[in-house]
């Protein structure tokens, strides 16, 4: 069974750009959740999508977005990025509940 | 936010050892899962430990989880130097898939 797959696995954008991400969960999985990881912050929960539908969300700006579609892919958009939004960013698909399965991760750099 | 802390942050032991890395959390939970990762890439999966469980075994992977205490332990047994990474644990609480990381165990395994 395939993996986790996160598209990118690296970008660099500029302040004030937006960017897409991309993350098809394994089959099956229609539980898609995405996190940011920073040296300061530690794992943060952005938010999570079940049957493409917002069931859970952290605690983040409205600039950071995200959407499942009816294949359980999902995707995440951070609009007017900031120098602080560069992170490792880790999607995980899970069944309804249950053990979290993570990506590669993409590495966004905002210069 | 973090759910809590992991002790300690940082470990370094010779191959062969066992290692012993400590979470404590704050609220109560669904269940308690351990993940390594390796130099900022992904996170994977080790094993899940529910409220209602106090030891689980996987491997080399010794688990224990005090609930009255809110606390969870990962035993590592004859460590090797694949080992060698961050180990996070995470907790699941309320409904869906949010997880709560600690603030991660680095540990070093020397040949």
């Amino acid at each position: 069974k395939a993996g986790v797959t996160q598209t990118p696995r690296y970008l660099i954008k500029t302040r004030g750009q937006q960017v897409t991400l991309s993350c098809s969960p394994i089959s099956g999985h229609r539980s898609v959740s995405w996190y940011q990881q920073t040296p300061g912050q530690g794992l943060q929960f952005l938010f999570e999508y079940f049957s493409e539908t917002q069931r859970n969300k952290g605690n983040f700006p409205g600039r950071f977005s995200g959407r499942q579609f009816s294949n359980s892919r999902s995707e995440m958009n951070v609009s007017t990025l900031e120098l602080g939004d560069s992170a490792l960013y880790l999607c995980a698909s899970s069944l309804s509940t249950g053990s979290a399965f993570f990506g590669q991760g993409t590495r966004l750099t905002v210069v | 936010s973090q759910q809590g802390e992991e002790d300690p942050q940082a470990l370094s032991i010779q191959e062969g050892e066992n290692a012993t890395m400590n979470c404590s959390y704050k609220t109560s939970i669904n269940n308690l899962q351990w993940y390594r990762q390796n130099s900022g890439r992904g996170l994977v999966h080790l094993i899940l430990i529910r409220s209602n469980e106090r030891e689980k075994h996987s491997g080399r992977l010794r688990v224990t989880l005090d609930t009255s205490k809110k606390s969870s332990s990962l035993l590592i047994t004859a460590s090797r130097a694949a080992d060698t990474a961050s180990y996070f644990c995470a907790t699941l609480t309320g409904g869906g898939n949010k997880l709560t990381f600690g603030t991660g165990t680095q540990l070093k395994v020397e040949l």
